[in-house]
């Protein structure tokens, strides 16, 4: 199975930072990687896919990047409202795995 | 806008069956460019892939629980399911349907999660 190792686990940022995580793969999986967003009591919400494409209506300041085995996912300047958990999930064989998850707070 | 809703027990009983139902709507689950998927979730913890079905028939399972684990569909009621046996305390969980994308396993939408909880 590949595994999926993000970092790091949690994260705290004021409004208006950069925020990254990293998803790093134990293997190579090309781009094949999406991320999801969950908040509290509510199911993931794809915001990323194929490594870097933007699913239509999530707003312009998420992105991803990387290919291979290394994977970033990046918020260019946090709103509140991004306070979640954050997971990135490869599909480049079975069985699918996600990542353990980023849990990002607003300081 | 396509729309899952996952339904069944919310309590089990240790070593019986887990059967939980995912009705679809705004979308055929005969669409060929999908497949259909479950999903888990133990309280506080990471997301575990449980299995697949395609339009075909065809299914695909995580090598962990492949023993326990079937996924089958009807059509006809545009609803797929998940069962699985032999439950134990470490299978409780959310347990989501989800959508995914043939080839690209982008997994959206997702229904709302069901909570099943294993105790006698």
């Amino acid at each position: 199975d590949i595994q999926m190792t993000q970092s790091p686990s949690s994260l705290s940022a004021s409004v208006g930072d950069r925020v990254t995580i990293t998803c790093q793969a134990s293997q190579d999986i090309s781009k094949d990687l999406n991320w999801y967003q969950q908040k509290p009591g509510k199911a993931p919400k794809l915001l990323i896919y194929d490594a870097s494409s933007l699913e239509t209506g999530v707003p312009s300041r998420f992105s991803g990047s990387g290919s291979g085995t290394h994977f970033t996912f990046t918020i260019s300047s946090l709103q509140p409202e991004d306070t979640a958990t954050y997971y990135c999930q490869h599909y480049r064989n079975l069985p699918i795995t996600f990542g353990q998850g980023t849990r990002l707070e607003i300081k | 806008q396509v729309q899952l809703q996952e339904s069944g027990p919310g309590l089990v009983k240790p070593s019986q069956t887990l059967s939980l139902t995912c009705t679809v709507s705004g979308d055929s689950i005969s669409s060929g460019s999908y497949y259909w998927t479950w999903i888990r979730q133990p309280a506080g913890k990471g997301l575990e892939w449980i299995g697949r079905i395609y339009t075909s028939g065809s299914t695909d399972y995580s090598s962990s629980l492949r023993s326990r684990v079937t996924v089958s569909a009807d059509t006809s009621k545009n609803q797929f399911s998940l069962r699985l046996s032999s439950v134990t305390a470490a299978d409780t969980a959310v347990y989501y349907c989800a959508r995914g994308t043939r080839g690209r396993s982008q997994f959206d939408p997702w229904g709302q999660g069901t909570l099943v909880t294993v105790s006698s």
